[in-house]
């Protein structure tokens, strides 16, 4: 059984540029969370996506953006990156009604 | 608002107990987990506990919850090196399954052969 996938596991970019990244959830998950996590700090929660939809959102602003697919998996794009963009960005995933959210391995943006 | 505080370092030797303490602020019931992340690596669920508990065992670990204080601690018994890594507190914010976690800063246990 996979567990959560995430792509690619690095990446770099410049500032002004775009970014998507994407997530495979758990085999029989259906909600699909991204956190940010800078250096040094714990994850700070971004947006969760269930039902294709956004359902809840943390204090980031509108140049974050997902989507959700409808086999579940999830794209986080992040536009007009500035430095401070630069952390490991990771995927959980989790069934409804369910307490735990599983992580990915993450994936780690550098912003130049 | 909502917070979640921890100590930021623990050192102990191979073989002993670590105790690792959490402090978080919101009242509502809740969830409360223990996640450990090694270098370069995602997060790994270790255990959680519902507010309405006050002790959960598994294996080595036991993780002991007090609500009047909002104090929550996670020990792990005869601390191995393969133990050494960060260790974060999370909460559920919005009390249910599926709100958002709020993360502490996380705590660096150094196991020392």
């Amino acid at each position: 059984d996979a567990g959560v996938t995430q792509s690619p596991t690095h990446l770099i970019k410049t500032r002004g540029q775009q970014v998507t990244l994407r997530c495979s959830p758990k085999s029989g998950h259906d909600t699909v969370s991204w956190y940010q996590q800078a250096l040094g700090q714990g994850p700070q929660f971004i947006f969760q996506y269930y039902e294709e939809e956004e359902r809840q959102r943390g204090n980031f602003p509108d140049r974050f953006s997902g989507h959700q697919f409808p086999n579940y998996s999830s794209e986080l794009n992040v536009n007009a990156l500035l430095l401070g963009d630069s952390a490991l960005y990771l995927c959980a995933s989790s069934a409804a009604r369910k307490a735990t959210q599983y992580f990915g391995p993450g994936t780690r943006l550098t912003v130049l | 608002g909502e917070d979640v505080e921890q100590s930021l370092f623990l050192s102990v030797r191979e073989g002993d107990s670590s105790v690792i303490n959490c402090t978080y602020t919101d009242s509502s019931s809740t969830y409360l987990y223990w996640y450990k992340q090694e270098p370069g690596a995602g997060l790994q669920l270790l255990t959680y506990i519902f507010s309405n508990m006050d002790m959960k065992q598994d294996q080595r670990l036991t993780v002991l919850l007090n609500k009047k204080d909002k104090h929550l601690s996670l020990r792990i018994a005869d601390t191995q090196t393969g133990d050494s890594a960060i260790y974060f507190c999370a909460e559920n914010f919005d009390g249910g399954s599926q709100g958002n976690l709020i993360f502490g800063k996380g705590t660096k246990l150094s196991v020392k052969p």
